[in-house]
């Protein structure tokens, strides 16, 4: 079973729209991140975070913002969603070190028509 | 800077051959070395790990990769690929710092043909 879930798992919404996508963590990882996937595959890193009230803007620049409140939880925000926003998102994990690596989330497909 | 190259984009197999997916890394000393894969629609999934000891390492679903120091590559090989394992490859290199940073390589998609 999953120890990060992302909801929703797919998503089709209409342009201007406000949507927050939902990332929780049960492993109590202090570091966490948001990473965009275009159809090439290849992953972007937007946001992460390194504990509750800490947030950075990663490689590529977006319009999504994110929060930390909690430990486990870091949702992304899109204040007003565009057809150019429509991709994966990857949520991810992962303790103070990196002996284990990243855990990802299954991910959500965001669709703006 | 520190880099990772997956010098393949798409690779296609036959069912039952061998499989060698390669990663090239650029960084200053021996860094932590991943593979990850990503089946359709899904979030990545580790498959091994190389730190420091033994430079060829073991995964799950019968994959293994060998860490080579000279050639900054961390090649990932299985000897008899199955039609599951068609999905996205990605070579990963974590960086030792207080950011426990990860970059990942553009991937490499593997198909099995029949």
């Amino acid at each position: 079973e999953a120890d990060i879930y992302q909801t929703p798992r797919y998503l089709v919404i209409g342009t201007g729209k406000k949507i927050t996508l939902e990332c929780s963590q049960t492993m109590g990882h202090d570091k966490m991140y948001w990473y965009q996937q275009d159809p090439g595959m290849e992953l972007h890193l937007i946001h992460y975070s390194y504990g509750v009230n800490s947030t950075e803007k990663g490689d590529l620049s977006s319009e999504s913002t994110v929060s930390r409140i909690r430990t486990e939880h870091f949702p992304l925000t899109l204040e007003s969603a565009r057809p150019s926003h429509t991709s994966q998102y990857l949520c991810a994990s992962s303790g103070q070190n990196l002996n284990y690596g990243y855990t990802f989330g299954s991910g959500t497909r965001l669709t703006v028509v | 800077a520190q880099s990772v190259t997956q010098p393949d984009i798409h690779i296609t197999v036959s069912e039952g051959a061998s499989l060698e997916l390669r990663c090239n890394y650029s960084y200053g000393a021996t860094p932590y070395l991943f593979w990850y894969v990503q089946s359709p629609g899904q979030g990545l999934q580790l498959l091994l790990k190389y730190f420091s000891g033994d430079t060829l390492v073991q995964g799950i679903k019968g994959f293994e990769a060998e860490f080579k120091r000279s050639q900054s590559s961390f090649n990932l090989r299985k000897p008899s690929v199955h039609w599951s394992d068609a999905a996205e490859y990605f070579c990963a290199v974590g960086l030792y710092s207080s950011a426990s940073k990860i970059i990942f390589g553009s991937g490499t998609r593997l198909s099995i043909r029949p």
